[in-house]
């Protein structure tokens, strides 16, 4: 069965910390993305890469970082924890939109706190 | 406007009748639409995607497209109790690998 996985259920982090978030794709998947997704606001994108070491932004990238050094593992970093970015965190996989998408493959998320 | 627009329910419906989910999307140049279940607490799963005009089914579900007044419907056959659960409409922005997702129909079908 083909998965994305990341790597924490559950997250409790100080304010102030550096925070990293692993997501880890067997599907040979060229696109991974970060969403966070708060009640009321719904999914929204951090962060999205389209193949090795590239990278773009998404529609809230401000206080994130990302990684992506493999084709399978895609990092989500919180430079500084802060928190206004408690929430739960979604990487998701898809192939290249050719024409033919088949849409994203979520992880099971990451339930950030921050104290 | 937003780019997605879903109506946040609770939508309720009895056993065995069909529910109707609607989603609306702002730009015309958009070319793909998918919708997603989410159980409380997991994560979406894909369950219908569409690009056509017109409508696909697949099992007890039915996606319907219509671009020229830019909206999509998800229509649940025979609904059970667990079809209980958040859908999501995403729709691709033109010209991007980007997906925006709507805030999600919460769909209640009553034993």
């Amino acid at each position: 069965d083909v998965k994305v996985t990341q790597s924490s259920r559950y997250l409790v982090k100080r304010t102030g910390e550096k925070v990293f978030l692993e997501c880890v794709q067997d599907m040979d998947h060229e696109n991974m993305f970060w969403y966070r997704q708060d009640p009321g606001l719904g999914l929204r994108l951090i962060y999205f890469s389209y193949d090795v070491k590239m990278k773009e932004k998404g529609d809230i990238p401000e206080g994130y970082s990302v990684s992506r050094e493999k084709k399978e593992r895609f990092s989500l970093i919180l430079e500084s924890a802060s928190t206004n970015q408690t929430s739960m965190y979604l990487c998701a996989s898809s192939l290249p939109d050719r024409g033919s998408n088949y849409g994203y493959t979520f992880g099971s998320g990451t339930r950030l706190t921050v104290v | 406007q937003k780019e997605v627009e879903q109506n946040s329910g609770p939508l309720s419906v009895p056993e065995g009748a069909i529910a109707s989910l609607n989603c609306t999307y702002s730009d015309r140049g958009s070319q793909s639409f998918f919708w997603y279940r989410q159980y409380s607490g997991k994560s979406p799963e894909l369950i219908m995607f569409i690009y056509s005009n017109g409508d696909k089914e697949d099992g007890r579900f039915t996606a319907q497209l219509n671009k020229a007044s830019q909206y999509v419907s998800l229509l649940i056959r025979d609904s059970q109790p667990s079809d209980s659960a958040t859908y999501l409409c995403a729709v691709n922005r033109p010209g991007t690998y980007k997906y925006i997702f709507g805030t999600g129909t919460r769909l209640k079908v009553l034993a």
